[in-house]
Formats: C-alpha cells, structure tokens, sequence
C-alpha cells in the first residue's frame, strides 16, 4: 500500500528564516505527490503536486516542494516564513484503487513561525 | 477552482442518533470523496464514489455509515445510530477526474456527539 511518513510533528521557525517541512514515500509504480494546508478550523488546502517533470515543484503562497526519488523524500520548503504560514501541513500520496483514485495522508506537522 | 460546499458546518448530536452530512460539488465532476480527521490529527479516508456509486470505502466505513447522491446534486453521508467516537471533521472532497487530478476540498462539517 502507498504510505507517507512526516517525521516532525512539530516544526518551530523564526520569521524570515527558511522553513522544512519533511516528508518521505513508500509507492509502487510512479508517485503522485501532494501537500496539503489546514489553517485553524479551516479546511484542507491544496498547495502543490509533483506527477512529473522538474523535481522542484512550486505551489501556492510562496511554497516548494523537491521530489528526490533518491531518498524516496518529498520535503515542503519556502525561503523566508511568515507568521501567517503558522498551520497544519499534511503530505500525502495518490493510492489507485480499481476504479479510481484517492489520496492518502500522513499524520501532519504541526508548523509554528515564531515573530 | 471553487471548493464543494458542506453543510451544516457544525452540528452536535445526541449519542444514538441519525446524522446526514450534506455536499454540494460542481455539477461536472464525477468523483467524490469523505474524509473524516479527528481532533486536528490524522485525515482519513472514508469512502469514494464514482458514478453514483461507491468505489473503495476504507475499515472505518462499516454498516453505520451510507452515502449516496439521492437528487443527482447533492452528496451525502449518512451516520446511523452515532457514537462518541463519531465526533469528528468530516471533510467532503472532489475530482474532475482520476489519474493524478487534484482533490479538492470542502470547508469540513465539525460533528460534535454528546
């Protein structure tokens, strides 16, 4: 079975620093990658996919994740954060079932951007 | 791209009792989804549903949970007989279509089981 795996349940930042939010994969065949955001009581956001092509894949707010099949790892990352990116982050992986496809998540990082 | 729309976004029950959660998606697609997460922890999967039928529905979708899409539109799953392990987000989601397209999510419809 596809899985993701999000090490960090907690990733503490200081604003303006870089930010790494990390996540590996176990897929067979091609994976379809994805990070997803949850603001406080908000719903799931969707910030970027890798499908294929350029292992660096930029998404919404600034966001970017880099797909190294080397190390099986699909980290989010952004250049300087922002208080307001202060969320809940959750990778996940495109599982094919018979008829059709749904994604599966990992547990989520908690991320906090400190002023 | 526009979100699915649920409702209610919050309701509070009675153990015991029947819950229907409703979503609205666009009209084109074809593949829809409930996800339900628990206290901000894990989203899981719970059923899929593709041409007005489920496709996949995950261990936790047993006999006490149904979905349909009664009227063509709307897209419902239903709760019998809830519990208070119930008591969670549930998250209707949507695809255009298979093979890699993004799912996109509604706001959640926060269910609270007293």
């Amino acid at each position: 079975a596809q899985s993701v795996a999000q090490p960090e349940d907690q990733v503490n930042v200081a604003e303006g620093n870089p930010l790494t939010v990390k996540c590996t994969y176990s897929v067979s065949g091609n994976p379809y990658l994805f990070w997803y955001v949850q603001y406080p009581n908000r719903g799931l956001q969707f910030l970027l996919k890798y499908i294929t092509g350029d292992n660096l894949v930029k998404g919404s707010y600034g966001f970017e994740a880099e797909f190294n099949k080397s190390q099986t790892s699909f980290h989010l990352k952004k250049p300087s954060a922002l208080v307001s990116d202060s969320a809940l982050y959750f990778c996940a992986v495109r599982d094919m079932g018979y008829r059709d496809d749904k994604i599966i998540f990992g547990k989520g990082t908690r991320l906090h951007i400190l002023p | 791209e526009p979100e699915v729309t649920q409702t209610p976004s919050h309701q509070v029950t009675q153990m015991g009792q029947e819950v229907i959660l409703r979503c609205v998606p666009i009209s084109n697609h074809l593949y829809f989804y409930w996800y339900r997460q628990i206290l901000g922890q894990k989203v899981e999967f719970l059923v899929s549903f593709y041409n007005n039928e489920i496709s996949e529905k995950s261990e936790i979708f047993d006999d006490q949970f149904s979905v349909e899409r009664p009227d063509g539109s709307n897209f419902t799953l239903k709760i019998r007989s809830t519990k208070l392990e119930d008591s969670a987000m549930y998250f209707c989601a949507r695809n255009r279509q298979s093979s890699g397209n993004t799912i996109y999510f509604g706001e959640g419809s926060w269910l609270t089981v007293v």
